[in-house]
C-alpha cells in the first residue's frame, strides 16, 4: 500500500515569505506527527495530531509555525515570515495508534535564502 | 528532560563483520523504543519497535535489545553488507509525553566491500 507522502519534496523561498508543506498519511492512520531535522541531528518533534485536533503542539518553535488537519487525514504545516534558521528537512509521520510504529514520509527540504 | 545518546557518531567496518550499535537514554519511563534507518537525502525507515515490556525484537539479520532499567538499547547487525551503509537512529516514546518520539543524533555506518 501507499506510504506517507509529502509535497513538495524541495522548497526554496526567500526570507520573509510564507510557505505551506503538505503531508498525506497512510490511509486509516489517526495519529499524525511533524518533526524537523537539521543537518547532522536527529529529528525534533514539532506537533502531534490525533484525528483533527492538535493533541500536543509543544514542539512548535514560535507563533510563526502553525499546522492543521481539518478532516483528520491530510495535514498542512504553515510557516509565516520565514527565516534562514527555518531551513531544515520537515518530516511527517503517521501511526495507527499512539503506541504503534511511526511511519515516516520522505520529507520536504526547505531552504530559506 | 529525556536525552538520547548514540556513540560513536560514525563507524566504518569491513563487509561480513557482525556489529553492535548502541543507544542510551536518561529517563527509563518509556513506552517503547524504535530503531530507524535513514539513507542520505531520504526519510526514515522503521526497522524494529520494542515495547517497554519486551527484551528484544528480531527481523532478519537485525536484532534489537532493550534494558529499560539501565537506559540502554543495542542494535545488532549480523554479517554486515555494503547495502547496510546508512545512518541508524534510535528513538524513545516517553510515558506521559503523548506519543512524540525523542531521537538520538544517529550513527553513520559505512560497510566497506
Amino acid at each position: 500500500g501507499a506510504g506517507v507522502s509529502q509535497t513538495p519534496s524541495n522548497k526554496v523561498t526567500e526570507k520573509g515569505k510564507y510557505v505551506e508543506l503538505r503531508c498525506d498519511p497512510i490511509s486509516g492512520h489517526t495519529a499524525l506527527y511533524w518533526y524537523r531535522q537539521s543537518l547532522g541531528q536527529g529529528p525534533e518533534f514539532l506537533i502531534y495530531f490525533q484525528g483533527t485536533g492538535a493533541a500536543d503542539d509543544s514542539g512548535l518553535p514560535n507563533d510563526r509555525f502553525f499546522a492543521v488537519r481539518p478532516e483528520g487525514s491530510v495535514s498542512t504545516l504553515k510557516i509565516q515570515r520565514t527565516e534562514r534558521g527555518d531551513s531544515a528537512v520537515y518530516l511527517c509521520a503517521s501511526s495507527l495508534g499512539t503506541r504503534e510504529t511511526q511511519y515516516f514520509g520522505p520529507g520536504t527540504r526547505l531552504l530559506v535564502l | 528532560k529525556q536525552e538520547v545518546t548514540q556513540i560513536p557518531a560514525a563507524l566504518s567496518v569491513p563487509e561480513g563483520e557482525n556489529l553492535v550499535l548502541n543507544c542510551s537514554f536518561t529517563d527509563s519511563a518509556i513506552y517503547n523504543l524504535q530503531w530507524f534507518r535513514q539513507d542520505p537525502g531520504k526519510g526514515l525507515t522503521s526497522l524494529l519497535l520494542i515495547q517497554s515490556s519486551q527484551r528484544e525484537q528480531t527481523s532478519g539479520r537485525l536484532n534489537a535489545s532493550l534494558d529499560k532499567s539501565s537506559g540502554r538499547s543495542t542494535l545488532y547487525i549480523a554479517a554486515s553488507q555494503p547495502g547496510d551503509s546508512a545512518t541508524y537512529l534510535c528513538a524513545v516514546r516517553i510515558v506521559g509525553a503523548n506519543s512524540k518520539l525523542t531521537f538520538g543524533k544517529g550513527i553513520t555506518l559505512s560497510v566497506r566491500p
